[in-house]
């Protein structure tokens, strides 16, 4: 099983709210990624998460905060958006932050997120 | 440091007949690369990858792709398209440390019936 799961799928918030976006994988990976990807464009790197501790941070802006509370889950947690923000949030997981084949990444369905 | 070019941003072809989605990369070593597929609002799935293992890769759906060192390409192949592969096509290869992936900028294949 590859599984990724992500909720909610849709997610429509203000810019002064505060929202999280969650992503869980049962497939004993240790190492979870956010992506962002805006319309007709590839995925973009935004954090990386090894062994329950953040790894790459790709210089994204504070208003997007990660947490990983164990090696099952992902969060990403969003405070004062922009409306430029908006974007299909993407996770994935891999067995480990390696070069093995073993390493490939499996990716959830997304979040797509609107900010108003 | 590592890239991927995807030589058509869209490609065109009838129900039944072959797919080629081209994909040429650039690595200081022997790179690992991949295949995702991504339809409409959805998220990206893992059709192939190649590891330094075979040279030609045998994916899901009838897919397959062939890795070619002299011609740094590894370009996504089917003999016959099928309205269900109507998708977008990422090519990708991985960084040289760590897992960090380069995508290239997608190919939309669309299937005509």
């Amino acid at each position: 099983d590859t599984e990724v799961t992500q909720t909610p799928k849709h997610l429509v918030m203000g810019m002064t709210n505060k929202k999280s976006l969650k992503c869980e994988q049962h497939m004993g990976h240790r190492a979870m990624y956010w992506y962002k990807q805006k319309a007709k464009k590839p995925p973009e790197l935004m954090f990386v998460y090894s062994y329950e501790k953040l790894s790459i941070n790709e210089s994204v802006p504070s208003r997007f905060s990660p947490e990983c509370p164990n090696s099952s889950l992902l969060n990403l947690h969003l405070h004062a958006l922009q409306p430029e923000d908006s974007a299909l949030y993407l996770c994935a997981s891999s067995q480990e932050l390696g070069q093995l084949p073993t390493d490939t990444q499996y990716f959830g369905p997304g979040t797509r997120l609107t900010v108003l | 440091a590592q890239s991927v070019t995807q030589l058509d941003s869209h490609v065109s072809v009838s129900e039944g007949t072959p797919v080629l989605l081209r994909c040429n990369y650039s690595s200081s070593y022997s790179p690992s690369l991949f295949w995702y597929v991504q339809h409409p609002n959805k998220g990206l799935q893992l059709l192939l990858k190649y590891t330094s293992a075979a040279t030609l890769v045998k994916g899901i759906n009838g897919f397959e792709a062939e890795f070619k060192k002299s011609e740094t390409s590894f370009h996504l192949t089917k003999p016959s398209a099928h309205m269900s592969d109507a998708a977008e096509y990422f090519c990708v290869v991985r960084m040289e440390y760590g897992n960090k992936l380069v995508f290239g900028a997608g190919t939309i294949l669309r299937v005509k019936s």
